[in-house]
């Protein structure tokens, strides 16, 4: 069990420009999920997939965000047009959606600085 | 909308410590509770999950206990070392319609502490 990867762990970038992160869950999970962090506060949901459908989506993943996971395997997390805004730490989680305790496990975060 | 409160934002103790973190949370239809520590700019590791049905879990130095009717949960750390240094989240999972159980946590903002020698 490799854990919950993600990659790159830190990107800084130009306003305006696109980037994408990826996630990799544990392999069993068939849950995957999305959150963001900035300075000082807790992490907020983005968005969850349970294999390959996306399911819910937050009201803070405007239209320049787009998460897919085409194989219901790893998942990325595309901005586009990037804003100075969008500076934070973007987290991966994943779970077992089967009978369960539904416990999240973490990756190490991708964090992205706007300039 | 859910939600969370922990208290206090930030604790400094003498090692050798026991300590308790608090949690609150407003609306009590929750299907578990998760207790997570951070290092600053890592990601997040699971300590504890206390399901709707329990009332307590243990690990190690660590007790986790839930009283979801009043909307509390505390983590109580016996003998605190400086290696606890980090910042403590607590997060819930909603009990959506039907018993089924969707993967948007709530987090609060943390609580830090800091363990001296």
């Amino acid at each position: 069990d490799t854990g919950v990867s993600q990659d790159p762990r830190h990107k800084i970038t130009k306003r305006g420009q696109n980037v994408t992160f990826r996630c990799d869950p544990i392999s069993e999970h068939n849950r995957l999920y999305w959150y963001r962090q900035t300075l000082g506060q807790g992490p907020e949901f983005l968005t969850y997939f349970q294999n390959e459908a996306q399911l819910e989506k937050s009201r803070l993943l405007s239209d320049r965000f787009s998460a897919e996971r085409p194989k219901g395997s790893f998942s990325t997390l595309e901005i586009q047009r990037t804003e100075q805004g969008d500076s934070a730490m973007y987290l991966c989680a994943s779970s077992w959606g089967g009978t369960n305790t539904g416990e999240l496990f973490f990756g190490e975060g991708s964090r992205l600085t706007v300039l | 909308k859910q939600e969370v409160t922990q208290i206090p934002a930030a604790l400094s103790v003498p090692e050798g410590e026991n300590l308790v973190l608090n949690c609150s949370f407003t609306d009590s239809a929750i299907y578990n509770l998760q207790w997570f520590r951070q290092d600053p700019g890592k990601g997040l590791t699971s300590l504890l999950l206390i399901q709707s049905s329990q009332r307590e879990q243990t690990s190690g130095r660590l007790n986790a206990s839930l009283d979801k009717s009043s909307g509390r949960s505390t983590l109580y750390i016996a003998a605190s070392q400086p290696g606890d240094s980090a910042t403590y989240l607590c997060a819930v999972r909603p009990s959506g319609a039907g018993g089924t159980s969707y993967g948007k946590l709530t987090f609060g903002q943390g609580t830090i502490l800091t363990v001296h020698p």
